[in-house]
């Protein structure tokens, strides 16, 4: 079993659509939770951060974390073309620079 | 420059083949972190540089690959004797700081052993 599990779809869903996407983890010790959207042929661009457990919106985006059921989720409200990509969820021991643990990533398609 | 550099785009080997992909971290940038990533997957930790130093490698999948920084800014991942299972894209990220989340991707270079 991987550290971290994700769902790689793929997901197809109406531009206006509210968009969930999820991982699971195994390792209690995780503290730190981010998602990343990648486009094809592109590297991973930094949209969410969260710290333990708790809610984050930023604009269209809520990053959630539950600690206690080792689950991450995110959210896209109103769902745009321009989100078609894939969708990694990453996390991390502390906040040094230590490495990142990788979801496979959902892709998703949101089709206008 | 503006970003993360990553050059060649894409490398087409022989199997048996030494091939090395070159990283420009943006300028300043402290830290620099090597992924691999292989088709449908997530990236996975190659190594870490803080300035020249090397201070991990536990992700190296063999004694075939090597990293180096040797002025502290630019990278060379080198992997020797290629096979068939290193066909990946190899990504390259950089950090000012400390903080993990503060990682720059570059859009990799895509390894196709043949």
């Amino acid at each position: 079993q991987k550290e971290v599990e994700q769902d790689p779809g793929p997901l197809s869903v109406p531009e206006g659509a509210i968009v969930s996407l999820n991982c699971t983890y195994s390792n209690s010790a995780f503290q730190y939770f981010m998602w990343y959207r990648q486009y094809s042929r592109k590297g991973p661009e930094l949209l969410m951060y969260t710290y333990s457990s708790g809610n984050k919106e930023d604009g269209r985006f809520t990053a959630q974390v539950d600690k206690s059921s080792k689950y991450i989720s995110l959210f896209i409200r109103d769902s745009q073309p321009s989100d078609s990509a894939t969708y990694l969820c990453a996390m991390t021991r502390n906040s040094g620079n230590t490495p990142l643990v990788f979801g496979k990533g959902t892709r998703l398609s949101v089709i206008a | 420059g503006a970003g993360v550099s990553q050059s060649p785009r894409y490398k087409v080997a022989k199997r048996g083949q030494d091939v090395a992909l070159r990283c420009d971290p943006i300028s300043g940038h402290v830290s620099l972190f090597w992924y691999q990533q292989a088709l449908g997957q997530g990236p996975e930790f190659l190594t870490y540089f803080q300035n020249e130093a090397q201070l991990d490698k536990s992700g190296l999948p063999s004694d075939r690959f090597f990293a180096e920084r040797p002025e502290g800014s630019v990278s060379t991942l080198k992997i020797q004797r290629t096979q068939q299972e290193d066909s990946a894209v190899y990504l390259c990220a950089s950090s000012l700081g400390s903080k993990s989340y503060g990682y720059t991707f570059g859009s990799g270079t895509r390894l196709t052993v043949v």
